[in-house]
């Protein structure tokens, strides 16, 4: 069964340094997408970056990259040069290779960036 | 182009009432996922809807139902409310919503706040 494990509840980060949020992951399908959320207090999940199985390079979107383990079954997301503004939930989620699969997201960790 | 539209952004219902939460997808998109988000339990999928027709749903009571229309809105119904029902209830769009792909990236809306008293 597939199954994503964030082992961080909270994190704090002075501004301006690099944050990695850790994500692991679990399925038994060859083919698999990995999703990165983040959720301010409004409530809404904004889209930061995919990764799918197959790609041989990890993702990178402006200061969000995603450093893919694939072996190790690791999805950490890395923030660099953090910004008070990044203060918010982030989600590790993933989606497998079959016909309406879901998407199933982790528990979470919480990133709070100090001045 | 639009986002995905919520509707009513915040709702407050008795124990024992029904409830009925709307979803816009982004134009184009045909796939709706609709989650229940609270702090005990996370994310969990309720169901996802593909061209009218339910295509996957997680494990919830039968309670929980929802229905696409041709226009790819869709809606999410809970019946006879009870106070657990409180939570964030969060709809995505996708373009296909299958296979892995970033087509199969999910935007959600900023979704409805359900409380019931």
């Amino acid at each position: 069964a597939q199954k994503i494990t964030q082992t961080q509840p909270g994190m704090f980060v002075q501004e301006k340094e690099a944050v990695t949020l850790d994500c692991t992951y679990d399925t038994s399908d060859p083919s698999y997408g990995l999703f990165w959320y983040k959720q301010p207090s409004s409530g809404e999940m904004i889209f930061l970056i995919y990764q799918g199985s197959y790609d041989q390079q990890n993702a990178t979107e402006g200061r969000y990259s995603l450093n893919f383990q694939k072996a190790r079954k690791s999805a950490n997301l890395v923030i660099s040069a953090s910004q008070l503004g990044d203060s918010a939930m982030y989600f590790c989620a993933m989606r497998e290779g079959g016909i309406a699969s879901k998407i199933i997201f982790g528990s979470g960790t919480r990133l709070s960036i100090r001045p | 182009k639009a986002g995905v539209t919520q509707t009513p952004r915040y709702l407050i219902k008795t124990r024992g009432q029904q409830v009925t939460l709307s979803c816009s997808p982004i134009s184009g998109h045909r796939s709706v996922s609709w989650y229940q988000q609270t702090p005990g339990q996370g994310l969990q999928f309720l169901f996802e809807y593909f061209s009218e027709t339910q295509r996957n749903k997680g494990n919830f009571p039968g309670r929980f139902s929802g229905r696409q229309f041709s226009n790819s809105r869709s809606e999410m119904n809970v019946s006879t409310l009870e106070l657990g029902d409180s939570a964030l209830y969060l709809c995505a769009s996708s373009f296909s919503g299958q296979g892995v792909s970033i087509d199969t990236e999910a935007f959600f809306g900023q979704g409805t706040r359900l409380t019931v008293v």
